[in-house]
C-alpha cells in the first residue's frame, strides 16, 4: 500500500488530454512539492515535473502539473502513442523516515 | 551529459551478500547527493537509501535498515550499495539515481536522472 495514491490505470485516444491524480496527506504533498516521473516500457524512469509544476529542459509542454491542498495532477495533453508508459508521482514525506515516498504508479494507455 | 553506470547485479541465494556500483560522468559527483532506487519485478518505485554529496549523512528505508550501506567514493565518481543478508523481498531492478542537490532533503531529493538500472535476483 503506498503513501500516496494514484489510479491503476487511464486511458484516452490520440490528441485527446488525459489528467492522473496523485493524492496524499499534509505530512508530504501537502507541505512538500510533488514531483512526478514516467516509465516507459522496458526502460528507467524520467523526471518529468518537478516542484509541482515546473518542466525540465527538453520535457514539452504537453505535460503540466498542479497541486491543491494535498492532491497533485498531472495532465498530458495531445496524446501520442509514445505517451504510454507508467507514471509516478513523487514527494517528501515529513512523518516517516524513510522521507521520500512514490505513489503506486498509473499505467497510461493510448487507444 | 549525465550518465549513470550501474553493475553489480546478479543471482544470490538468500541470506547472501551482493555490492551495486553505480559510475557517474556528466556532472561534479561530489556537489549532489545520490540515492538508489529499486523496483521490483510487476510493481511500482521503492526508494531505498541515499546520501549527501560529501558522503557525510545516510539514509535508509526502513526495509533496508540495518542490512545495506550506501557509500561513495567522489574521487573515482562512483556510488556503492552493499546488500547484505539478501530476503527473496529483495528482488528487483536497483536503479542509481541523482538527486538534484547537495543534501538528500525535500528541496534536494528530487530525483533529476536515472541510470539503466541493474537486476538483483534473490533466489535459492
Amino acid at each position: 500500500q503506498s503513501v500516496l495514491t494514484q489510479p491503476p490505470s487511464v486511458s484516452a485516444a490520440p490528441g485527446q488530454k488525459v489528467t492522473i491524480s496523485c493524492s496524499g496527506s499534509s505530512s508530504n504533498i501537502g507541505n512538500n512539492y510533488v514531483s512526478w516521473y514516467q516509465q516507459l516500457p522496458g526502460t528507467a524512469p524520467k523526471l518529468l515535473i518537478y516542484d509541482n509544476n515546473k518542466r525540465p529542459s527538453g520535457i514539452p509542454d504537453r505535460f503540466s502539473g498542479s497541486k491543491s491542498g494535498t492532491s497533485a495532477t498531472l495532465g498530458i495533453t495531445g496524446l501520442q502513442t509514445g505517451d504510454e508508459a507508467d507514471y509516478y508521482c513523487g514527494t517528501w514525506d515529513s512523518s516517516l523516515s524513510a522521507n521520500w515516498v512514490f505513489g503506486g504508479g498509473t499505467k497510461l494507455t493510448v487507444l | 551529459e549525465v550518465q549513470l553506470l550501474e553493475s553489480g547485479g546478479g543471482l544470490v541465494q538468500p541470506g547472501g551478500s551482493l555490492r551495486l556500483s553505480c559510475a557517474a560522468s556528466g556532472f561534479t559527483f561530489s556537489s549532489y547527493a545520490m540515492s538508489w532506487v529499486r523496483q521490483a519485478p510487476g510493481k511500482g518505485l521503492e526508494w531505498v537509501s541515499a546520501i549527501s554529496g560529501s558522503g557525510g549523512s545516510t539514509y535508509y528505508a526502513d526495509s533496508v535498515k540495518g542490512r545495506f550501506t550506501i557509500s561513495r567514493d567522489n574521487s573515482k565518481n562512483t556510488l556503492y550499495l552493499q546488500m547484505n543478508s539478501l530476503r527473496a523481498e529483495d528482488t528487483a531492478v536497483y536503479y542509481c539515481a541523482k538527486n538534484s542537490g547537495y543534501y538528500y532533503d525535500s528541496s534536494g531529493g528530487i530525483f533529476d536522472y536515472w541510470g539503466q538500472g541493474t537486476l538483483v535476483t534473490v533466489s535459492s
